[in-house]
């Protein structure tokens, strides 16, 4: 059954350093998302992108955070200037349609993001 | 915007006991209610979804309920067994707005005593 894959599974930084964490969707799949956990939180919503655009994004999504999808395959998430705060698992997801009725969002295994 | 409330946050039981977990969400708007497992250190898995046109939805030990005037719905586990210990997440989206982030519960620590 197809998966959707991140890379890497852990990513240590330092504060002020740029991330790119990345993400490949299930090949058929047309939204695509990011969410975030930190460490025994729930799961927040930070942005999803179709049709080559951001659809929606929450408040979390501020200046410091940007997506793209630079192939047919890949969609990324730049953390430009990291902060302590930004450390948290990071889940990409993905969904089969546009359509109103359908929504089954699939996440991948995530990015564990360590801010030093 | 949405809010989700779960409850409760932790919940233990003996093995072959049920479960029930509840949320209530705040959105009107919102229709569609998926409930996500999570095991620690993977990713949530999608267990059962339900639709606001459908009270109720069965899928084998696993069954959810919504009532959309009280804006609440929840998750009954039957038969429960250990490796159902894990955290359960509800969410909610509104798909006819086209608010198709979810946006999640607080979670729920399900420990399934032997």
């Amino acid at each position: 059954e197809p998966e959707v894959t991140q890379t890497p599974s852990h990513q240590v930084t330092q504060m002020g350093q740029e991330v790119i964490l990345r993400c490949v969707p299930i090949s058929n799949h047309l939204y695509f998302y990011w969410y975030r956990q930190i460490l025994g939180q729930k799961v927040e919503f930070l942005v999803s992108f179709y049709n080559n655009e951001i659809s929606e994004k929450s408040e979390i999504f501020d200046d410091q955070f940007s997506v793209e999808r630079p192939d047919g395959s890949n969609f990324t998430l730049k953390i430009r200037s990291t902060k302590l705060e930004d450390s948290a698992m990071y889940f990409c997801a993905s969904t089969k349609t546009s359509g109103s009725s359908y929504n089954e969002q699939f996440f991948g295994p995530g990015t564990r993001l360590t801010v030093l | 915007g949405e809010n989700v409330e779960q409850h409760p946050s932790t919940l233990s039981v003996q093995e072959g006991d049920s479960a029930v977990i509840k949320c209530t969400y705040s959105d009107s708007a919102s229709n569609y209610f998926p409930w996500y497992k999570q095991e620690l250190g993977k990713r949530p898995q999608l267990i059962i979804d339900i639709r606001s046109n459908v009270g109720e939805k069965k899928d084998q030990r696993i069954a959810v309920t919504l009532n959309k005037t009280a804006k609440h719905f929840s998750l009954h586990i039957t038969e429960t067994q250990p490796e159902d210990s894990a955290v359960y997440f509800c969410a909610a989206s509104s798909l006819d707005t086209g608010r198709r982030a979810l946006t999640f519960g607080s979670g729920t620590r399900l420990q399934v005593q032997p």
